[in-house]
């Protein structure tokens, strides 16, 4: 199975808001009530942000909001601040009961 | 809250096998779901999953609260940190939280 598709970077200035794409397939994201985004800072494990598009884990800030449409996934963090620079990896449950990840969105905060 | 300490780093030679374990603390009650996922250097996450399965093998020991991953005729291109992390909904596997810290295993000759 194919990764989902990620652009490689974004970057915006602080208080800016970004959002961060996540196309998949018919088998996956448009198929799926099940897509997670993570955040990675350098050398740190993956934290999740959010999952099912509406469920943010308590700790989280509500700066970091995700939506779906059709095959497409998106993350759009807001108030943009230096502490979010970091990389973005989607996920989505795949109806061949697996997971697929993207190829992960690299942040810079200018 | 649960927490996942993995063992330690490892180098191994190609054609030889490896075993990363994942010790749950902080949880008092079961079952879980322990998946696993690795990220090449510099590269972006996979999930060790139906492709690995001829060469993977997953356990858990339920009386210490741990799980294994067992990758075996390793080559270069497993080199790579292998993170656990515990899914959740009903698959077991919708969403990951929280993960291991991760354990870099490297092969080379």
């Amino acid at each position: 199975q194919s990764a989902l598709t990620q652009p490689a970077s974004v970057s915006g200035s602080p208080g800016q808001a970004i959002t961060i794409s996540c196309t998949g397939t018919s088998t996956d994201i448009d198929d799926s009530d099940y897509v997670s985004w993570y955040q990675q800072h350098p050398g740190k494990a993956p934290k999740l942000l959010n999952h099912g598009v509406r469920n943010r884990p308590s700790g989280v800030s509500d700066r970091f909001s995700a939506s779906k449409s059709g095959n497409t996934a998106s993350l759009t963090i807001s108030g943009l601040q230096p502490e979010d620079e970091a990389a973005y990896f989607c996920a989505s449950y795949t109806r061949r009961n697996t997971v697929v990840f993207g190829g992960g969105t690299k942040l810079t905060v200018l | 809250q649960l927490q996942l300490v993995q063992s330690g780093a490892q180098v191994k030679k190609p054609g030889a096998s490896v075993k990363v374990s994942c010790k749950a603390l902080g949880y008092t009650s079961g079952p879980y779901n322990i998946n696993w996922v690795r990220q090449a250097p510099g590269q972006g996450l996979e999930w060790i999953g139906g492709k690995f399965h001829d060469r993977v093998t997953m356990t858990t020991d339920t009386s210490t609260r741990t799980a294994y991953l067992e990758l075996r005729s390793l080559t270069s291109d497993d080199t790579a940190t292998y993170y656990c992390a515990e899914g959740s909904g009903l698959s077991g596997r919708h969403w990951f939280d929280p993960w291991g810290q991760g354990t870099p295993v490297t092969v080379s000759s």
